[in-house]
């Protein structure tokens, strides 16, 4: 069983202030996802890392695979109201060709202006 | 085309009846997912179709638990004899083929059993 833990759970920090939000696993993944979700949604998209090592950036948010693609982290900088959320990391396994996401249980972010 | 839509968004049932949820993936995508969320957790894999073949069932889908994909298109998934530990966000995604890929899900069904 994959198993992704993500740290910390809930997290309340003043806008203005720069968080990291970790995700890990004793799994190797073929990738991994961050998603974003809003209350009553489905969770959306925010990016894809694939290779090893690899860091995107999506505007104040920066996001890393680790080297032995188990592990990743979600930094915010300079956090605004707007990034209250819960967020969700996603490790993608292959079941008969074909990947499948396991979530982790999500990081409850609450930005205070 | 407009996302992933599913239907009803909320549903209240009694204990013992039958329900059955729709999801109609976009039109591109020939992976069609399944997942349960339960307040506080992330989302749960229950199932997943590519076209209409159902490929993997998670153990968490019970007997009382059946999903379909006629022609590769929309999706139901019916849960019989609900209980109120079925009372979760049931989730509905679709990708397309080859790794990498996001899945694009819709808003969910909100089942409360009663």
């Amino acid at each position: 069983t994959q198993l992704l833990e993500q740290s910390p759970q809930f997290l309340s920090i003043q806008e203005g202030e720069n968080l990291t939000v970790y995700c890990n696993s004793s799994s190797v993944f073929s990738s991994l996802q961050w998603y974003r979700q809003e209350p009553g949604e489905g969770p959306v998209l925010l990016v894809t890392v694939v290779t090893g090592g690899e860091v995107k950036k999506l505007k104040r948010l920066t996001f890393q695979f680790g080297d032995a693609r188990k592990d990743s982290s979600l930094h915010i900088t300079a956090a605004q109201p707007g990034d209250t959320g819960l967020y969700l990391c996603a490790g993608a396994v292959l079941i008969q060709g074909a990947q499948k996401l396991v979530f982790g249980q999500g990081t409850r972010l609450t930005i205070n202006p | 085309d407009t996302g992933v839509s599913q239907n009803p968004r909320h549903k209240i049932t009694k204990r013992g009846q039958n329900v059955t949820f729709r999801c109609d993936p976009i039109s591109e995508h020939n992976r069609l997912y399944w997942y349960r969320q339960t307040l506080g957790q992330g989302p749960e894999f229950l199932t997943y179709f590519q076209n209409e073949a159902q490929l993997e069932k998670s153990r968490l889908l019970s007997d009382r638990f059946s999903a379909e994909r006629p022609k590769g298109s929309f999706s139901t998934l019916e849960i019989q004899r609900t209980e109120q530990g079925d009372s979760a966000m049931y989730l509905c995604a679709s990708s397309l083929s080859g790794g990498g890929y996001g899945y694009t899900f819709g808003s969910g069904t909100r089942l409360t059993v009663v």
